[in-house]
Formats: structure tokens, C-alpha cells, sequence
């Protein structure tokens, strides 16, 4: 099993729709998870920190189910802007960072 | 700030040609790492640094040297460059304890070997 697993997509949904992504995540040692977004051709960037309480930035809502190893995204009210990779990102253990794959969305108008 | 940043953008080398990826940050961080991206492969990690004279390895470090002497400056070398290392490489630093916190990358060096 990898490491880190996102459904690769692409996700195509209509502007205003809801979508949702999954992660799953191999060690359950693993200490800090993060969602990265990545527009075509640019570098990686901080989306949002996922805490074991659950946390909400706007329409963003990220979870994390320990028990289950998985982590979550959820994009409600979707924009036309919100087209981009999603990566997932997992602190395994101590000093290395593990990104996902990766999974595409585009936002249809 | 300057951030991250990486040179040169973009370069083309011949097989068994080698060179150096430059990166440096002006954000004091003491965490530093080099990434290659392919197509369908996400990120990956190939050295990481947690502070000056320190480096260790990541997930695919063959065919890459990593120095850190100074904290601003992580440079990753190519010692004998190979089609397979055809990718974009990314830079990022991160402040102490760097793997929990967020990671700030460089626009990354699009490399091609023929």
C-alpha cells in the first residue's frame, strides 16, 4: 500500500456544486496532515492544515478520521477559480513530508 | 522577501552532463527539501535538510548530491544527468520543525536531459 493515495480524477463538476475528495494515508504514526493546491505549471501551495477536530477555512471544510486513516476535503459552493490539483500531504514520521498523487478538478461553467 | 527562490528555470543537458539547482530562501528556516515532480507521479521527495550541515536522504535520492552549508542555501547536484532525471524539481523551506508546518516552495527548475 502507498504511502499516501488520492483518487487521481479528474473530477469534472458544474460551478456550484459540491465536491469532495479522500486521502488515505498508510502509517498511523503519521503526525501532520496538510491540503496543498497546485494551479498548472505553478509551484504547490498551502491550502489549508488538517486538525483532528476538524476545521473549516470559508468553503473549505478538511476532516481527519484517525481510526480510519483518511483525510478529507470538501469544497462547497465550487468557483470557476477553484480548478487546480488538490494534493494531500502527510508528515509520515518525524522529518519527511509524503505528498499524494494529486487529484484534478475542473470546475465546469 | 524574496520567498523561495530557484535558478535557473529552465535548462536542457546533454546525457552524463552534470550540474547544480540553485535554492535559496531568505526566511531564516531552518527545514529545507528538494522535490521532483513527473507527470502522474505527485511529488517527490528526494533530500531534505533540517538545519546547516545537516542533510539526509528522502524517498529517490540516487543520482543527487545535497550540501547545506549555509541556512539560506540548499543546492542539489546532478552528478551525471540521465534522461529519467527529465523532470521539475521544487524547492521549499519551512520553519523549525518543518515537516508540521507549512511549506513554502520555489517556482521550480524545469529540466530536460536528452
Amino acid at each position: 500500500r502507498k504511502e499516501v493515495e488520492q483518487d487521481p480524477g479528474p473530477f469534472n463538476v458544474p460551478e456550484g456544486a459540491t465536491v469532495a475528495f479522500n486521502c488515505t494515508y498508510s502509517n498511523s504514526a503519521s503526525q501532520s496532515f496538510f491540503w496543498y493546491r497546485q494551479d498548472c505549471r505553478k509551484e504547490p501551495k498551502l491550502l489549508m492544515s488538517v486538525y483532528s477536530s476538524g476545521n473549516e477555512d470559508g468553503r473549505f471544510t478538511a476532516q481527519l478520521n484517525r481510526a480510519s486513516q483518511y483525510i478529507s476535503l470538501l469544497i462547497r459552493d465550487s468557483k470557476l477559480s477553484d480548478s487546480a490539483t488538490y494534493l494531500c500531504v502527510v508528515n509520515v514520521l518525524g522529518d519527511k513530508i509524503i505528498f499524494g498523487k494529486g487529484t484534478r478538478l475542473h470546475i465546469l461553467p | 522577501n524574496a520567498g523561495v527562490t530557484q535558478t535557473p528555470k529552465f535548462q536542457v543537458l546533454k546525457t552524463g552532463q552534470s550540474m547544480t539547482l540553485q535554492c535559496a530562501q531568505d526566511m531564516n528556516h531552518e527545514y529545507m527539501s528538494w522535490y521532483r515532480q513527473d507527470p502522474g507521479m505527485g511529488l517527490r521527495l528526494i533530500h531534505y535538510s533540517v538545519g546547516a550541515g545537516i542533510t539526509d536522504q528522502g524517498e529517490v535520492p540516487n543520482g543527487y548530491n545535497v550540501s547545506r552549508s549555509t541556512t539560506e542555501d540548499f543546492p542539489l547536484r546532478l552528478l551525471s544527468a540521465a534522461p529519467s532525471q527529465t523532470s521539475v524539481y521544487f524547492c521549499a523551506s519551512s520553519q523549525p520543525g518543518g515537516p508540521n508546518y507549512e511549506q513554502y516552495f520555489g517556482p521550480g527548475t524545469r529540466l530536460t536531459v536528452t
